[in-house]
């Protein structure tokens, strides 16, 4: 199975700051890893999908890329309604599996 | 854009059943892959298992497989999982969602509240 590692577990950052969040997989997955936020008590929402497209409604602070092994998501211009866990998620071999996510929290 | 509602979650004995359902609507059911996904209490995600459009192809995580089937009936715009022999590890919020169908690839694009499922004796 592949892996999916993101890093940093947990981030403290203010409202308007340039927030950057990596998955490395444990192996090629070409460009096939999408984004998901969530926030507590709810469902994730998609984000980006296919590395980099960003999914309808989502705001154009969110933007997604990388490919092979190394993914970011980037918010350029955090906002309070951002503070939330993000997880990656790789579709590979009929058997998808998430990241271990990331909590983005308020300093 | 769709809703996603789950029902038949609660609590359960360790090796009993239950029986997830999901309706569907404001969407073309008949046409969208399907999956269950699973977080258990204060921890990541996990997918359980995926069946397509027709009904035909199903896949399954390999914590689940063997014991869960999945199932969908079109003329009603229902999805659902038959959860057997239950261990206390499958106790968490259960997901319906729906793929978004892009080329094949399995992205995740509506989601239901969840049920909750509870394993204990």
């Amino acid at each position: 199975d592949i892996q999916l590692t993101q890093s940093p577990s947990f981030l403290s950052a203010s409202v308007g700051d340039r927030v950057t969040i990596t998955c490395r997989a444990s192996q090629d997955i070409n460009i096939y890893l999408a984004w998901y936020q969530q926030k507590p008590g709810k469902a994730p929402r998609l984000l980006i999908y296919a590395a980099y497209r960003l999914q309808s409604g989502v705001p154009s602070r969110f933007s997604g890329s990388g490919s092979g092994t190394e993914f970011t998501l980037t918010i350029t211009s955090l906002q309070p309604e951002d503070f939330a866990t993000y997880y990656c998620q790789e579709l590979s071999n009929y058997h998808p599996t998430f990241g271990g996510g990331t909590k983005v929290e308020i300093k | 854009q769709g809703q996603l509602v789950e029902s038949g979650g609660g609590m359960v004995q360790p090796g009993e059943s239950l029986k997830l359902s999901c309706a569907a609507s404001d969407f073309t059911f008949r046409t969208s892959g399907m999956h269950w996904v699973r977080q258990a209490p204060g921890k990541g995600l996990e997918w359980v298992a995926f069946i397509a459009h027709d009904g035909i192809n199903k896949y399954y995580g390999d914590s689940v497989r063997g014991r869960f089937t999945i199932s969908r009936d079109n003329f009603n715009n229902t999805l659902y999982v038959q959860m057997n022999s239950l261990r206390a590890e499958d106790s968490a919020v259960y997901y319906c969602v729906k793929d978004l169908g892009y080329g094949g690839h399995w992205y995740f694009d509506l989601w239901g509240r969840g049920s909750l499922v509870t394993v204990s004796s």
